[in-house]
């Protein structure tokens, strides 16, 4: 167990929809990193917070958002939704944002049909 | 934008016997490299992370060692047990951590 949570652990849902993923991240860790990992892709990084602040933007669809709140977990909203987003979303943390180790989620499934 | 790439892509191995694979990546503004295991079902789990230059970690059988001049780290794996089977990721960041990309994986095959 990382101690890195994810909700919901599955999500099914239309396409045309919106949908919120949430993340609490290790006690202590200030970074959020959001990662997309589709079918038979690596990992894709999507976006970083650090302390509230957006920290570093990767392959993230105009269609996505997220924030992290004041008490450090973050939220990743995915609208309009397509098929091509069904994906396993992961969520990682870390202490700073000076290239440490991230520490995993359990990773949310979503299937857009 | 950092260009990590790993080799070989997958590979199937005999229990007992002992493996290595490669991470390649930009040697210029290097900040560090990271090791991850990442089992079918599970999430990436955190295995090394090497800094400077001739860095050598180890973690029972497995070892890994750091060449950032040329930008390359190798995953070594010692008498391979069918547990070892997972995807091996390899992550760099530059830029003083600005930058953290990871690279597509090699995937192991550890048959009994």
């Amino acid at each position: 167990d990382s101690g890195v949570t994810q909700t919901p652990k599955h999500l099914i849902t239309a396409t045309g929809q919106r949908v919120t993923l949430r993340c609490s991240p290790r006690s202590g860790d200030l970074s959020v990193y959001w990662y997309q990992q589709s079918l038979d892709q690596g990992l894709q990084f999507l976006i970083q917070y650090y302390n509230g602040e957006e920290r570093a933007k990767g392959n993230i669809l105009e269609r996505f958002s997220a924030q992290q709140f004041p008490d450090l977990h973050s939220e990743l909203n995915l609208s309009s939704l397509e098929l091509g987003d069904s994906a396993l979303y992961f969520c990682a943390s870390s202490v700073g944002t000076s290239g440490e180790t991230q520490y995993f989620g359990p990773g949310t499934r979503l299937l857009v049909l | 934008i950092l260009n990590v790439e790993q080799s070989p892509q997958s590979l199937h191995v005999q229990e007992g016997d002992s493996t290595n694979f490669t991470c390649s990546f930009p040697s210029s503004n290097f900040y560090a490299l990271h090791w991850y295991r990442w089992e079918t079902a599970k999430s990436p789990e955190a295995l090394f992370v090497m800094t400077l230059n001739g860095d050598e970690k180890k973690k029972g059988r497995i070892s890994a060692t750091l060449n950032t001049k040329e930008g390359y780290s190798y995953l070594y794996i010692k008498g391979s047990q069918p547990e070892d089977s997972a995807t091996y990721l390899c992550a760099s960041s530059d830029n003083y951590g600005q930058n953290f990309v990871f690279g597509p994986g090699t995937r192991l095959s550890v048959l009994p």
